[in-house]
């Protein structure tokens, strides 16, 4: 089936530790994108990528590290200098048309103790 | 993107239609409308989008002011299913043709009842 999917769905890591966060589509979208959630706020971005090999910072950046080496994966790096990384992620691809939706992944709630 | 205001909840009985408000007052001119909304520890789901004509599809309605400064979501018979955290987002075309980034804000808790 066509999707998007985050893994794992729960990640625990002691603090120190960078830990990455898995996204893979097969919905052949040019376009992906990290959001970060925590208790009872919006979404917020991170990263997003409009296209292989190239990637902006959004909103909230800093650290955080991302990829873009082939088209389906879009893996997301928590790295031990972000300083509150216990959250909700959550991904998302799209096409890069001007009139499309992106889809989600189903997130990953991180705790980092 | 332009900034969404939509109220922080709202209660709506089982069968009934769900109006959800959002406004958009700094909407541009090449700035779509979308709506998603976020079941409890869920991805958020896509629901519809507009850009200035009304919208219907087999989740919802979408009602865009003729000044595109306001919309309405419409939920035409709410189950209890539909109980989430609906959200109104504004989206720019970028020149390269390219859609912007979704920027989200803190949307509306929906509450449907019995």
């Amino acid at each position: 089936d066509g999707g998007i999917t985050q893994s794992p769905k729960y990640l625990f890591r002691k603090e120190g530790q960078n830990v990455t966060l898995s996204c893979e589509q097969n919905l052949n979208h040019d376009a992906m994108y990290w959001y970060r959630q925590d208790p009872g706020q919006g979404l917020r971005l991170i990263y997003y990528s409009q296209i292989v090999n190239d990637f902006q910072k959004g909103d909230i950046a800093e650290g955080y590290s991302v990829s873009r080496e082939k088209k389906e994966s879009f893996p997301l790096t928590v790295t031990s200098a972000q300083k509150n990384p216990t959250a909700f992620y959550l991904c998302a691809s799209s096409l890069r048309g001007w009139n499309t939706e992106a889809f989600f992944g189903q997130g990953t709630r991180l705790t980092v103790v | 993107d332009a900034k969404t205001t939509q109220p922080t909840s709202m209660d709506c009985a089982e069968g009934r239609a769900a109006n959800l408000p959002c406004n958009h007052s700094t909407i541009s001119g090449n700035e779509y409308v979308y709506w998603y909304r976020q079941i409890h520890s869920q991805g958020p789901q896509y629901i519809i989008h507009g850009l200035k004509n009304n919208e219907t599809n087999e989740m919802a309605s979408l009602i865009i002011t003729e000044d595109r400064k306001s919309s309405t979501l419409i939920l035409p018979h709410a189950t209890l299913r539909d109980t989430a955290v609906y959200y109104c987002i504004v989206r720019a075309t970028l020149n390269t043709g390219t859609a912007s980034k979704l920027t989200f804000g803190t949307g509306t808790r929906l509450q449907v009842t019995l």
